[in-house]
């Protein structure tokens, strides 16, 4: 069984900085996928970013990057220079590479983006 | 507009009642997801379709849920004898490789 989690509380940041939102997984899986994404208050869930578990490199899209470690078994998201409309729920997901891409999602983390 | 849309975007209906949602994928996507969501949680896998078959269900799939897609193309989400505890966002996804993309989603209300 697959496992995301998200303890942060609610977080805040000011404009123009970065923020690292934290996830955790737990898999016996070899091979997986890690997604992020965004939940603005219109309920429409946005993607923003994959990782390979396979993959060398950190993912970037823009001003997300993945921050993936391992070993640590960690997939935080780094967002760089806040926007006021990066304000939103964010949900880490995970998949089994190599069978379908049924995802399982963490409870989310708030980011309030304050001007 | 060629993303994934989904119709209701909101229902509300009486305990009892049967609903019916649809969702169109994105046209090239073999793939099709139903998840559901509740307040303050992340969304839950209900069902996935490769083309018209239907591979997977979910244990919270009771047999009060039904989920078809005939043609490989739309599907529909049929919810018989509604409960309040199916009140919740039912959200649809499409995929062609391995990044599910999202509808907007349908918020059932049962009073």
């Amino acid at each position: 069984a697959q496992k995301i989690t998200q303890t942060q509380p609610g977080m805040f940041v000011q404009e123009k900085e970065a923020v690292t939102l934290d996830c955790t997984y737990d898999t016996s899986d070899q091979s997986y996928g890690l997604f992020w994404y965004k939940q603005p208050s219109s309920g429409e869930m946005i993607f923003l970013i994959y990782q390979g578990s396979y993959d060398e490199q950190n993912a970037t899209e823009g001003r997300y990057s993945l921050n993936f470690q391992k070993a640590r078994k960690s997939a935080n998201l780094v967002i760089s220079a806040s926007q006021l409309g990066d304000s939103a729920m964010y949900f880490c997901a995970m998949t089994r590479r190599l069978a379908n891409s049924k995802l399982t999602f963490g409870k989310g983390i708030t980011l309030s983006v304050r001007p | 507009d060629t993303g994934v849309s989904q119709d209701p975007r909101h229902k509300i209906t009486k305990r009892g009642q049967n609903v019916t949602f649809r969702c169109d994928p994105i046209s090239e996507h073999n793939r099709l997801y139903w998840y559901r969501q509740t307040l303050g949680q992340g969304p839950e896998f209900l069902t996935y379709f490769q083309n018209e078959a239907q591979l997977e269900k979910s244990r919270l799939l009771s047999d009060r849920f039904s989920a078809e897609r005939p043609k490989g193309s739309f599907s529909t989400l049929e919810i018989q004898r509604t409960e309040q505890g199916d009140s919740a966002m039912y959200l649809c996804a499409s995929s062609l490789k391995l990044s599910p993309f999202f509808g907007p989603g349908t918020r059932l209300t049962v009073l």
